[in-house]
């Protein structure tokens, strides 16, 4: 069956540093999506990405975040200066018909 | 913008009951519906989707029942069993985007 993979799936940072979130998407979909979750909360919406480029973002999603294909597999999100605040499951997910979601990385900042 | 919410945060049932989870949304031009169930420490996984143009779907032993009129669906989960603990979110999306916005979550707790 056809997955969403994440790396790393925990990831431990101090406040200020630049963190990389990885993620391989399934193979054929065009549609990719970075959500997080904060502890214990809904699943928020933070940035779609369709053609090599960015579809749609929500507010959470500011100058601090950046993502990238940068190859024909990998889709990053990076976030440039990590705030207490970001600490969060952040799940990569890819759409067909429906968006099947990778199993996410914890970050913590600290 | 879209605002999915959930009638219930926890729900307990006992093994071999029927479980109802109920979820409300509030565009009226959502298309597109999604439950997904997620267990601690993993990603929501999809468990059964709806379209506008349909009242009721059914797969196994999971139901899903839309009511446009007053923008309410629920998920029926037959026979509930321990494996089926976990929090189930409703999604929704409307005909202008690929993105499901997603609801609060409903917690289910099966018991033995």
């Amino acid at each position: 069956e056809p997955e969403v993979t994440q790396t790393p799936s925990h990831q431990v940072t101090q406040m200020g540093q630049e963190v990389i979130l990885r993620c391989v998407p399934i193979s054929n979909h065009l549609y990719f999506y970075w959500y997080r979750q904060i502890l214990g909360q809904k699943v928020e919406f933070l940035v779609s990405f369709y053609n090599n480029e960015i579809s749609e973002k929500s507010e959470i999603f500011d100058d601090q975040f950046s993502v990238e294909r940068p190859d024909g597999s990998n889709f990053t999100l990076k976030i440039r200066s990590t705030k207490l605040e970001d600490s969060a499951m952040y799940f990569c997910a890819s759409s067909g018909e429906w968006a099947f979601f990778g199993q996410g990385t914890r970050l913590t900042v600290v | 913008g879209e605002s999915v919410g959930l009638h219930l945060p926890t729900l307990s049932v006992q093994e071999g009951d029927n479980s109802i989870i109920n979820c409300a949304y509030s565009n009226s031009a959502s298309d597109y519906f999604i439950w997904y169930k997620q267990e601690s420490g993993k990603g929501p996984q999809f468990i059964i989707d709806i379209r506008s143009n349909m009242d009721k779907r059914q797969g196994q032993r999971v139901t899903v029942l839309l009511n446009k009129t007053v923008k309410h669906l629920s998920l029926q989960i037959a026979a509930t069993q321990p494996g089926d603990s976990a929090v189930y979110f409703c999604a929704v999306r409307d005909g202008g985007s690929y993105i499901p916005t997603f609801g609060r979550g409903t917690s289910l707790i099966v018991h033995p």
